[in-house]
C-alpha cells in the first residue's frame, strides 16, 4: 500500500525567509503523482503544486518549488520569501492511476506552517 | 464561481438521525470524490465516480455510509443513523480524466489532479 509520511508536524518561518517541507513516500508503482496541497484556518484544500513522476525537472509555481527525488522517494516542497498568507496546514498527497486504489489521493499527517511577522 | 461547491457547509444532528450531504464539481470535471477529515489529519479517501459509476466503494467507513451520482454531475453522501464518531469535516473533490485538460486552463484544470471544495462538517451530538 502506499504510504506518505510527514516527519515535521509544524514549522516556523519568518516574513519573506525560505522554509523547506518535508514529505516521504513509499510506492511500488512507476507511474504517479505528487502533490502538496495548502489548507489554511477556513479549511478548504487549495492545490499549491504538482509534480508527474515521469519528469525530471522540478515543479516550480511561482513562489513555490519542490525537490523531487524519485530514487529516494522524496518530495519536499520549498516556499520562498513567505508571506503571512503562506501560514497553514500543508498536505504532501500521493495518487497514481494504477494499481489498487488507481486515483484515489493518499494523504500525510500534515505540517502547520506558521509565518512570523 | 466555478469552483467545486459543498451543502450544507455545517451540520449538527443527534445520534441515530440521518444526513444528506450533496457535492457540486467542477462542470467540466467526470471524476468525483469523496474523503473525510478527522481533526489534526490528513483526509481519508473514502469512495469516487467516474461520471455515474461508483468504481471505488470499499473504503466506505460502514454500510451506514452511501454515495450516489446519478446523472454524472452531482453526487450526494448519506450517513444513516449517525454516530458520534461519525463527527469530522467531509470533503468533495473533482477532477478531469487523462488527456482532458479543463476548458479553464492553468492550474485549475491539470488533469488527474483533485480539486476540493470547503467541505460539510458534521457534528453529531
Amino acid at each position: 500500500a502506499q504510504t506518505v509520511t510527514q516527519s515535521q508536524p509544524e514549522m516556523s518561518v519568518q516574513e519573506a525567509e525560505t522554509v523547506t517541507l518535508s514529505c516521504t513516500y513509499d510506492t511500488s508503482e512507476s507511474d504517479y503523482y505528487l502533490f502538496w496541497y495548502k489548507q489554511p484556518p477556513s479549511r478548504q484544500m487549495i492545490l499549491v503544486i504538482r509534480q508527474e513522476a515521469y519528469k525530471q525537472q522540478n515543479a516550480t509555481e511561482n513562489r513555490f518549488s519542490v525537490n523531487f527525488q524519485k530514487a529516494a522517494k522524496s518530495f519536499s516542497l520549498k516556499i520562498s520569501d513567505s508571506q503571512l498568507g503562506d501560514a497553514a496546514m500543508y498536505f504532501c498527497a500521493y495518487s497514481s492511476p494504477s494499481g489498487a486504489g488507481s486515483y484515489q489521493l493518499t494523504f500525510g499527517k500534515g505540517t502547520k506552517l506558521s509565518v512570523i511577522p | 464561481d466555478t469552483g467545486v461547491s459543498q451543502d450544507p457547509r455545517h451540520k449538527i444532528t443527534k445520534r441515530g438521525q440521518n444526513v444528506t450531504f450533496r457535492c457540486d464539481p467542477i462542470s467540466e470535471h467526470n471524476r468525483l470524490y469523496w474523503y473525510r477529515q478527522t481533526l489534526g489529519q490528513g483526509p481519508e479517501f473514502l469512495t469516487y465516480f467516474q461520471n455515474e459509476a461508483q468504481l471505488e466503494k470499499s473504503r466506505l467507513l460502514s454500510d451506514r455510509f452511501s454515495a450516489e451520482r446519478p446523472k454524472g454531475s452531482f453526487s450526494t453522501l448519506e450517513i444513516q443513523r449517525t454516530e458520534q464518531g461519525d463527527s469530522a469535516m467531509y470533503l468533495c473533490a473533482s477532477s478531469t480524466r487523462s488527456g482532458e485538460p479543463g476548458l479553464a486552463g492553468g492550474l485549475r484544470s491539470l488533469p488527474d489532479t483533485q480539486y476540493f471544495g470547503p467541505g460539510t462538517r458534521l457534528t453529531v451530538l
